[in-house]
């Protein structure tokens, strides 16, 4: 089975401080990478997204990290604040072809931020 | 940006109720939308593809009888849960996916999730 494993699966940072979550994927069909963000009782929220042919993409205080290799990829927090506690899960994607399961995500389980004052 | 619509947010209802659960893209066509359900605290489990104009692929173990979804257009697609028990109980979420011209970079939008509590 397809899958992608996270972690941590919980994370207390000082506010200003770097929050760091890691991902590891086993399909190498995998091309879409996109992290979401999710407050409790919402929905998902696509915050970043990275393909492989790039090492790093950076937006704003958000940074993914992707080794393609080790076929692993991870989330960077710079300088975290309190509202930016949340769960944040990773993903994987095929994209492009028009079989079945295409374009579908592939979760990690998920990790749960706390950055305290 | 792209919205996607979820309705109801919340649902209580005694056990052996029928409940439909609306998902409209706002400001796309989506061909392609997804339903996941997910548990307190854990990652969102696929459940169905909804393709516009044509049965939904129903991943392993989600029972079609049970989760009845429609995709009669370009931009809705419901989920019923037919004869609900409590166990039935969770949270489902929908997405929806924006097709067009190089549009493997597309990504995923969700809806705001259904709380769903059978009594």
């Amino acid at each position: 089975q397809q899958q992608v494993k996270q972690s941590p699966q919980s994370l207390i940072v000082q506010k200003g401080g770097i929050s760091i979550i890691n991902c590891a994927y086993e399909n190498t069909a995998f091309d879409y990478f996109p992290w979401y963000q999710q407050f409790p009782g919402k929905g998902p929220a696509l915050l970043i997204a990275i393909r492989p042919d790039v090492s790093e993409k950076k937006e704003g205080r958000f940074t993914i990290s992707f080794n393609k290799s080790a076929k692993q990829f991870s989330l960077h927090i710079m300088d975290s604040q309190p509202g930016d506690s949340a769960t944040y899960f990773c993903a994987a994607s095929r994209t492009g072809y028009s079989g079945a399961g295409s374009y579908q995500l592939t979760f990690g389980k998920g990790t749960k931020l706390s950055v305290i004052p | 940006g792209a919205v996607v619509s979820q309705h109801p947010s919340r649902v209580i209802c005694k056990s052996g109720t029928s409940v439909k659960i609306e998902c409209r893209s706002l400001d796309f066509q989506a061909t392609t939308m997804f339903w996941y359900r997910q548990f307190p605290k854990k990652s969102l489990m696929l459940m169905a593809t909804s393709n516009e104009g044509s049965k939904a692929t129903y991943e392993q173990g989600v029972e079609k009888d049970k989760f009845l979804i429609n995709h009669a257009s370009l931009t809705l697609s419901t989920l019923t849960v037919t004869s609900a028990h409590p166990e039935d109980s969770s949270f489902y979420i929908c997405s929806a996916r924006r097709p067009g011209l190089g549009d493997s970079n597309q990504p995923q939008h969700f809806g705001d999730g259904t709380r769903l509590s059978i009594l």
